[in-house]
């Protein structure tokens, strides 16, 4: 079954700026969809279709994705964004969703 | 302003089911272009989702979840609900309901969850 691999933390400094990747064979193929989750909360849909941010959402998010990783990039981050980050997809192979491990933001 | 409530027991006993129901407001299950869906989440891990559910009745399952699952609904009453048979401790979770794009995949609005305890 398909895998999307994120790293288990990533850190830093107000005002700089978060990249968060999401690895997967031929991610680049598909679309891929990011969510924030801080603590005792629903998550929220920050991007989705790789690139694209629903209505809400601070222009500061921001998706990429190409070959074999997917990219959240947060930036001029705050504090407020410190929260669990999860990329998502599609398999349209199989129908089912799939999750990334997720990767908790620490803002410094 | 689409909205979703889960509801049901928060404590089951070992080897019974769990029952749960989602509740969708400001929105129509029967208007199509969507799958309503159950996630879940382990203390303290990450989301996992168990399967969803078209308005025609079409499903679709986690592999790993999908000998003990059953989603089911009731366009009547705007609901669709999630049954997990012969839970044990490894099922006490959060468990999300939610709504998926056919055509995006994403899930774009969430119930605020409801945590369920398989404890005797």
């Amino acid at each position: 079954s398909y895998v999307l691999t994120q790293p288990p933390s990533v850190s830093v400094a107000p005002g700089q700026t978060a990249r968060i990747t999401c690895g997967g064979n031929n991610i680049g193929s598909k679309s891929v969809h990011w969510y924030q989750q801080k603590p005792g909360q629903a998550p929220v849909l920050v991007v989705y279709d790789d690139s694209d941010r629903p209505s809400g959402i601070p222009e500061r998010f921001s998706g990429s994705n190409s070959g074999n990783t997917a990219t959240l990039t947060i930036s001029r981050v705050e504090a407020g964004d410190e929260a669990d980050y999860y990329c998502q997809l599609w398999d349209s192979n199989s129908d089912h969703v799939i999750f990334g491990g997720g990767t908790k933001l620490t803002v410094l | 302003q689409v909205q979703l409530q889960e509801s049901g027991p928060g404590l089951v006993k070992p080897s019974q089911t769990l029952s749960l129901t989602c509740t969708v407001s400001g929105g129509s299950i029967s208007s199509g272009g969507y799958f309503w869906s159950w996630i879940r989440q382990h203390p303290g891990k990450g989301l996992e989702w168990i399967g969803y559910i078209y308005y025609s009745g079409s499903t679709y399952y986690s592999p790993s979840l999908k000998s003990r699952v059953t989603i089911s609904v009731d366009t009547s009453k705007n609901q669709f609900s999630l049954k997990l048979r012969s839970v044990t401790a490894a099922d006490t979770a959060v468990y999300y309901c939610a709504r998926t794009g056919t055509v995006t995949g994403n899930f774009d609005y969430w119930g605020q969850g409801t945590l369920v305890t398989v404890s005797s």
